[in-house]
């Protein structure tokens, strides 16, 4: 099955600055690659994703990197502001068939700090 | 979200009692799932549906069942709650022919 990995737990940056989220995959033939945001209280909401056969992806302020030989994606957020605060996780759908599930990273506790 | 609703979304329980959390959607998807999130585990997975009648177990499945008796429903079961099952729970769904999920509110489960 597929593993994955999430660094850090958790993450405080001041206001403005940048903010980046590690995530690794054990299984190769992993193929999809959502970002969740969580907020307080609240289910979590799918923000950005990239697919294997593309490096980068962005919106707006979020951007998600892949590198597939090294397997490991990225999520970058810009300019960060306060209602980033939130934790993140990101997941790996591991292809072919008879896969039904993504699996999920521990996720990562993000603080923007006014 | 909108097409997918957990009821109830807080409950107190005894130890050894019967609980049922619901999960309810208006998106006809074919795929459930359900979640148990705990502070440093993340989302763990309890049990999964692909379709009426057709469940299998996740990770966590000890000490939980489900049944999904049409499209729109999905049920957990704690037959015998106990304490260590205290957790936040959530529904997800997910469309045929897409990856991503759309998550519920979530049911926040206390078992003193």
């Amino acid at each position: 099955g597929e593993n994955v990995e999430q660094h850090p737990s958790t993450l405080s940056v001041q206001e403005g600055d940048s903010a980046v989220i590690k995530c690794t995959y054990s299984d190769s033939a992993s193929n999809y690659f959502p970002w969740y945001k969580q907020e307080l209280g609240k289910g979590p909401q799918l923000i950005i994703d990239i697919r294997s056969n593309v490096g980068e992806k962005k919106d707006q302020r979020i951007a998600v990197t892949l590198n597939k030989t090294a397997k490991h994606f990225s999520l970058h957020i810009t300019e960060t502001q306060p209602e980033d605060s939130a934790v993140y996780f990101c997941a790996a759908w591991l292809g072919g068939a008879g896969s039904y599930q993504l699996t999920f990273g521990k996720g990562t506790k993000l603080s923007v700090i006014p | 979200d909108a097409g997918i609703t957990q009821s109830p979304r807080h409950k107190v329980t005894e130890t050894g009692t019967p609980v049922t959390l619901r999960c309810h959607q208006t998106e006809n998807h074919r795929y459930m799932y359900w979640y148990r999130q705990d502070p440093g585990h993340g989302l763990r997975l309890i049990h999964y549906s692909y379709g009426v009648k057709d469940t299998d177990k996740g990770e966590v499945s000890d000490g939980y069942s489900v049944s999904r008796s049409k499209t729109e429903d999905f049920l957990l079961t704690l037959e015998s709650a106990t304490s260590s099952q205290t957790s936040v729970y959530f529904c997800a769904l997910r469309g045929e022919g897409g990856y991503g999920y759309t998550f519920g509110s979530g049911t926040r489960l206390t078992v003193v």
